[in-house]
């Protein structure tokens, strides 16, 4: 099992691009979530989607959209990217029995 | 005052000795505690999770939790250079996705 996957692994944009960070799980995993980690901040999310078809917001979502295309993909868009949103991205499923959440190995994002 | 508290360290201690962790939450409803522990540059993994008052105990590691205090602690027995890392406290409310709330993490540095 891969567990978490994620990609890109790294990654440059300029203001105003978009792009689109894909994550896929192979645990069969319900939940799946969207962080970012920042120096001092700690992990905070962005978006979870509960279950297949449903999507909520969550501490951090402006300038962030999502789709949950299946159960087993997740994936986060930035419409158009601020410096603001260089970050570190994780994406996370939850193994429903314990609570327990797996991470991927992330994306680094630089916006110039 | 934030929702889980750390401190931020660094806390260093010698080989082989006990490190101690601590971790503060604010909101009494919390009914699950993880440890995890992140690598600089890597993502974050599973040390243990906790629910109940008490201790648990996985090889060298120790959580605690005490829930009338709003606190939980991880012990590290015969601490290792490997053991060097962030470490990172997250709690979880039941339902609402059941979502988890980081702390900023300790650092953790041991000393050969």
């Amino acid at each position: 099992n891969a567990g978490v996957t994620q990609t890109p692994k790294f990654q440059v944009l300029k203001t105003g691009q978009s792009m689109t960070l894909q994550c896929a799980q192979d645990m069969n995993h319900n939940s799946m979530y969207w962080y970012r980690q920042d120096p001092g901040m700690g992990l905070r999310l962005i978006y979870y989607s509960a279950s297949e078809g449903t999507t909520d917001k969550g501490e951090v979502p402006n300038g962030y959209n999502v789709s949950r295309l299946n159960k087993r993909e997740f994936s986060l868009r930035l419409e158009s990217a601020a410096p603001s949103q260089t970050s570190v991205y994780f994406c996370a499923s939850r193994e429903t029995a314990s609570g327990t959440q797996y991470f991927g190995p992330g994306t680094r994002l630089t916006v110039l | 005052q934030k929702e889980v508290e750390q401190n931020s360290g660094p806390l260093s201690v010698p080989e082989g000795a006990i490190a101690s962790l601590n971790c503060t939450y604010s909101d009494r409803g919390s009914q699950s505690f993880f440890w995890y522990r992140q690598y600089s540059g890597k993502s974050p993994e599973l040390i243990m999770f906790i629910y109940s008052n008490g201790d648990k105990e996985d090889g060298r590691f120790t959580a605690q939790l005490n829930k009338a205090s709003q606190y939980v602690s991880l012990l590290i027995r015969d601490s290792q250079p490997s053991d060097s890392a962030t470490y990172l406290c997250a709690v979880m409310k039941a339902g609402g996705g059941n979502k988890l709330t980081f702390g900023t993490g300790t650092q953790l540095k041991v000393e050969l």
